[in-house]
C-alpha cells in the first residue's frame, strides 16, 4: 500500500516568514495530493490540493508543488500569520481505475506549525 | 455547500452502553468514511462506504458497527467500548468521479468511562 512520509513534525516561524512542509509518497499510482489544516478541536479542513498532471498550484498565500519523478510534494505558506498556526496533514490518493482503495486517503503524520507574532 | 454534519458533538458512555454516532451530507457524494483520530495524530481510516455498500473495513473490532441507510446518511453503532476507544470520530464524504475532494464533518468527541 501507499506510504506517506511528512517532515518536519514541528515547525516554528516568525510572523511574516515563509513555512515549507514536505511529503514523500511511495506508490507511483497516486495521482491526487490534498493538504488539510486542522486547528485545535476542529475538523481537518481541505486547504489546497494538486493532481499529478500539474506541477504547481497557488491559492493566495499558499502553494503546493509536486515532483512526480521524485515522488514528493510540498506545501508553501508565505507571509505567515498567527492564524496559520495548526496541524497540517498531507495525503496521497489514486483516483483512477477501480477497486476498494479508489479515493482512499493515505495521510502523513502531520506537522505542528506555530507562527509567533 | 460543502458541509458534513455530525451528531452528537460530545458523547460520554460507559463500557456497557450502546450508542450511535450519526453523519449526514447533502452534496450528492457517493463515498462516506468513518475515521478515528487521537490527539495530534492523522485520522485513522475505519470504514468506507461506496454507493451505500461497505467497501473497506480496516479490521475494526466488532464493537464498532457501521450502517449506511441511504446515500446521505452514515451511522456508527457503538457497543461495549473500551477506554482506549476514546477519541475524536470523524465522518467524511467525497465524490467517486471527476473530483475526489474529501470533506470532513466536525467530529464527535467520544469519552468511554
Amino acid at each position: 500500500g501507499e506510504n506517506v512520509e511528512q517532515h518536519p513534525s514541528t515547525l516554528s516561524v516568525q510572523e511574516g516568514d515563509s513555512a515549507v512542509i514536505k511529503c514523500t509518497y511511495s506508490d507511483s499510482a497516486s495521482n491526487y495530493f490534498p493538504w488539510y489544516k486542522q486547528e485545535l478541536g476542529k475538523r481537518p479542513q481541505l486547504i489546497i490540493d494538486i493532481r499529478s498532471n500539474v506541477g504547481e498550484k497557488k491559492d493566495q498565500r499558499i502553494a503546493v508543488t509536486l515532483n512526480k519523478t521524485a515522488k514528493h510534494f510540498s506545501l508553501h505558506i508565505t507571509e505567515t500569520q498567527p492564524e496559520d498556526s495548526a496541524v497540517y496533514f498531507c495525503a496521497a490518493s489514486h483516483t483512477w481505475g477501480r477497486g476498494s482503495t479508489l479515493g482512499r486517503l493515505y495521510f502523513g503524520r502531520g506537522t505542528q506549525l506555530t507562527v509567533w507574532p | 455547500d460543502t458541509e458534513v454534519t455530525q451528531t452528537p458533538k460530545h458523547l460520554v458512555m460507559g463500557m456497557t452502553n450502546k450508542k450511535s454516532l450519526k453523519c449526514e451530507q447533502h452534496m450528492g457524494h457517493r463515498a462516506m468514511y468513518w475515521y478515528k483520530q487521537k490527539a495530534k495524530k492523522p485520522p485513522e481510516l475505519m470504514f468506507v462506504y461506496s454507493y451505500e455498500k461497505l467497501s473497506i473495513n480496516e479490521s475494526v473490532p466488532s464493537r464498532f458497527s457501521p450502517e449506511c441507510p441511504n446515500s446521505s446518511l452514515l451511522n456508527l453503532h457503538l457497543h461495549a467500548l473500551q477506554p482506549e476507544d476514546s477519541a475524536l470520530y470523524l465522518c467524511a464524504s467525497s465524490q467517486l468521479t471527476r473530483t475526489y475532494e474529501q470533506y470532513f464533518g466536525p467530529g464527535t468527541r467520544l469519552t468511554v468511562t
